[in-house]
């Protein structure tokens, strides 16, 4: 079955320490999209990236760092510097160009800083 | 820029009863609207979306949108609510297709509640 997957589902982390959250698609999209999503805050946009080896800083991209290596793959780092990193995690996807291509999203993964 | 409003963090309703819920958008071009529902510790799944033409469009499990350009909305709506559509739903918008380079940008969500 084609989608998008996240890894792990649920993650602690000591204060101080990096964590990664995996993300993969074989949807064949170009871009992938980070979100996080806080109680009563709805979405907000961490990091984007419209093709390998390219990505941009979002509206909250401080404390976070991603890669894009391969087509598939968009991993999301949250460092040390990150000073409230619990919430939950979204990533999603969506093809590059035309009218009416939509976003599609990840199970999630839930952080919880020990 | 653009923003999204959801009037209501929680709406309640009794199974069968009409669903409505509410939202506004603001945005300097013709927008694309977004409907998504989201289950407890699951990601989100797309309901509808507006693009162009027609203004009502239909979505899955019974769900239908109406873009009214002149009061900037794009209201959810469902005639006869089921326990099962229970979960959190977020409006979106975006100034270009599919969210683009910005991504899409979300409302704070409403949490449906059914009652029996």
């Amino acid at each position: 079955d084609g989608g998008i997957t996240q890894s792990p589902k649920y993650l602690f982390r000591k204060e101080g320490q990096n964590v990664t959250l995996s993300c993969e698609q074989n949807l064949n999209h170009d871009a992938m999209y980070w979100y996080r999503q806080d109680p009563g805050q709805g979405l907000r946009l961490i990091y984007y990236s419209q093709i390998v080896n390219d990505f941009q800083k979002g509206d909250i991209a401080e404390g976070y760092s991603v890669s894009r290596e391969k087509k598939e793959s968009f991993p999301l780092t949250v460092t040390s510097a990150q000073k409230n990193p619990t919430a939950f995690y979204l990533c999603a996807s969506r093809i590059s160009g035309g009218p009416t291509n939509t976003q599609y999203f990840g199970p999630g993964t839930r952080l919880t800083v020990l | 820029a653009q923003s999204v409003t959801q009037l209501g963090s929680h709406v309640s309703v009794s199974e069968g009863a009409l669903v409505l819920l509410r939202c506004n958008y603001s945005s300097s071009v013709p927008p694309y609207l977004f409907w998504y529902v989201q289950y407890p510790n699951q990601g989100l799944q797309l309901l509808l979306k507006y693009t162009t033409g027609a203004t009502l469009v239909k979505g899955i499990n019974g769900f239908e949108a109406e873009f009214k350009k002149s009061e900037t909305s794009f209201h959810l709506t469902k005639p006869s609510a089921h326990m099962s559509d229970a979960a959190e739903y977020f409006c979106a918008v975006s100034e270009v297709p599919g969210g683009g380079a910005d991504g899409l940008t979300f409302g704070k969500g409403t949490h449906l509640i059914i009652q029996p």
